[in-house]
């Protein structure tokens, strides 16, 4: 697609409960990052993807947080037993990761809202 | 570790008036550097970045950076500020040999006053 884009946008849940969210990145990007944006706050690193596999899960806040990447392509992000402090935007990005200082330029998809009651 | 410290949390400018947003990281060798801003329900958009060379840079809606090795800094700057730059603008550093971890700073809300 032209851009990376997340769905859903937004998603309120009541704690407790599992949650996915979706990222399809930029087409041919093989750099794939979560990012947690909370209220206030700057975004945290979550984890990178490289590919299908993720070298770096150093930011997952958790055990209860979880992301894959099939295909080389769309990935998700699953947060378990959900609770309050998860509420958060939630931002995924994609990078070309091929040739050049130009290929670390991370392309911000708009986010998810995740609102946990 | 690399931090990335903007001062200014939040910037109140006269539509017309120069804008000016401090940056300062903490980090050992020179990091690569980026402004992002992001307009409300949005995703964040790359306005410009360093890599290396000249120190001044030009990105994109008629925004600057310039690179100031002895400060730590890159502060953004805007001659002339349009109603529509009222956003959030973000300084991020990435390191040159693990390039791919880009940390963020808590980020500076812009508003634009006619």
């Amino acid at each position: 697609g032209a851009g990376v884009s997340q769905s859903p946008s937004n998603k309120v849940t009541e704690k407790g409960k599992d949650v996915e969210l979706r990222c399809d990145p930029i087409s041919g990007h093989t750099a794939l990052y979560w990012y947690r944006q909370s209220l206030g706050q700057g975004l945290e690193f979550l984890i990178y993807f490289q590919g299908n596999s993720a070298p770096d899960k150093s930011g997952l806040p958790s055990d209860r947080f979880s992301a894959e990447r099939t295909g080389g392509s769309v990935s998700t992000l699953t947060i378990q037993r959900t609770q309050q402090e998860d509420s958060a935007v939630y931002l995924c990005a994609s990078s070309p990761l091929a040739g050049g200082p130009g290929k670390n330029i991370q392309y911000f998809g708009a986010g998810t809202r995740l609102s946990v009651l | 570790a690399q931090s990335v410290t903007q001062p200014d949390i939040h910037i109140t400018v006269s539509e017309g008036a120069s804008l000016e947003l401090r940056c300062n990281y903490s980090y050992g060798a020179t990091p690569y550097l980026f402004w992002y801003v992001q307009s409300p329900g949005q995703g964040l958009q790359l306005l410009l970045k360093y890599f290396s060379g000249d120190t001044l840079v030009q990105g994109i809606k008629g925004f600057e950076a310039e690179f100031k090795r002895s400060q730590s800094s890159f502060n953004l700057r805007k001659p002339s500020v349009h109603w529509s730059d009222a956003a959030e603008y973000f300084c991020a550093v990435g390191a040159r040999s693990n390039d791919y971890k880009l940390s963020f700073g808590a980020g500076t809300t812009v508003t634009v006053r006619a």
